[in-house]
């Protein structure tokens, strides 16, 4: 059974940097054709993707976040981290990590997703 | 960057059908066939229920159907029932290992 969760500080101020972990397990993420992806839902219920790590250990981002957004896969403690820099109140939401195929280009199963607050 | 588009809401009575529409550009639907739908449940996090436009996972009931026609694509929801009331979001290979969601229907029954 594939399970994923999320963790990490949830209260940030405007120009931190947001670092979550997805804990996971049920597969692994040297299994080809395998990724972990991070989602995000804006207050309004709007689902955006920010970026995947692939089993190859190549990773892959929204054009429109590149240059804030950093996903990292470490395969001995079954874990991937989420860094985004220079956060802002846009960036508020529930973020999600999500087990990933990528030869169907779909997210199998989610985490339970984590609130994130960002205060002025 | 393209985006989806869906219909805020949609709303139908049970046993009758619904359709979903997620519209696209030729760049993206028009251009894969890597679509797919995800049912949330309020408070819960989305679950997988059309993959790869008209497969569906096992467990989904076969209420629940997927299509396409040039840039949209289409979730049809059947013989509805109170308990598929929830939010739908649609999903898209984009190209260059990019994915494209969508802000998603808020189905009532």
């Amino acid at each position: 059974q594939i399970t994923l969760k999320e963790s990490g500080p949830t209260l940030l101020k405007v120009t931190e940097a947001l670092t979550l972990t997805c804990s996971f397990s049920g597969f692994s993420l040297t299994t080809n054709g395998v990724g972990v992806a991070w989602v995000r839902q804006t207050p309004g219920g709007a689902l955006e993707w920010l970026g995947s790590v692939l089993w190859n250990g190549e990773q892959r981002y929204n054009p429109s976040l590149t240059n804030r957004v950093t996903i990292t896969g470490d395969t001995s403690r079954n874990q991937v981290v989420l860094t985004l820099t220079k956060m802002a109140p846009v960036d508020a939401g529930t973020y999600f990590c999500a087990h990933y195929i990528w030869y169907r280009q779909l997210f199998n199963v989610w985490g339970q997703g984590t609130l994130v607050t960002v205060s002025s | 960057q393209s985006i989806l588009t869906q219909p805020r809401s949609v709303s139908g009575s049970p046993g009758q059908s619904v359709t979903i529409s997620c519209t696209g550009t030729s760049t993206d639907i028009g251009n894969y066939k890597h679509v797919s739908w995800y049912q949330q449940l309020p408070g819960k996090a989305p679950q997988l229920i059309i993959f790869d436009v008209t497969e569906r996972p096992p467990g989904v009931p076969d209420r629940f159907s997927g299509s396409k026609s040039g840039n949209t694509a289409s979730l049809t929801i059947s013989g509805l029932r109170p308990e598929d009331e929830a939010v739908y979001h649609c999903c898209s290979y984009a190209g260059n290992y990019r994915v494209l969601l969508a802000g998603g229907t808020r189905l009532t029954v």
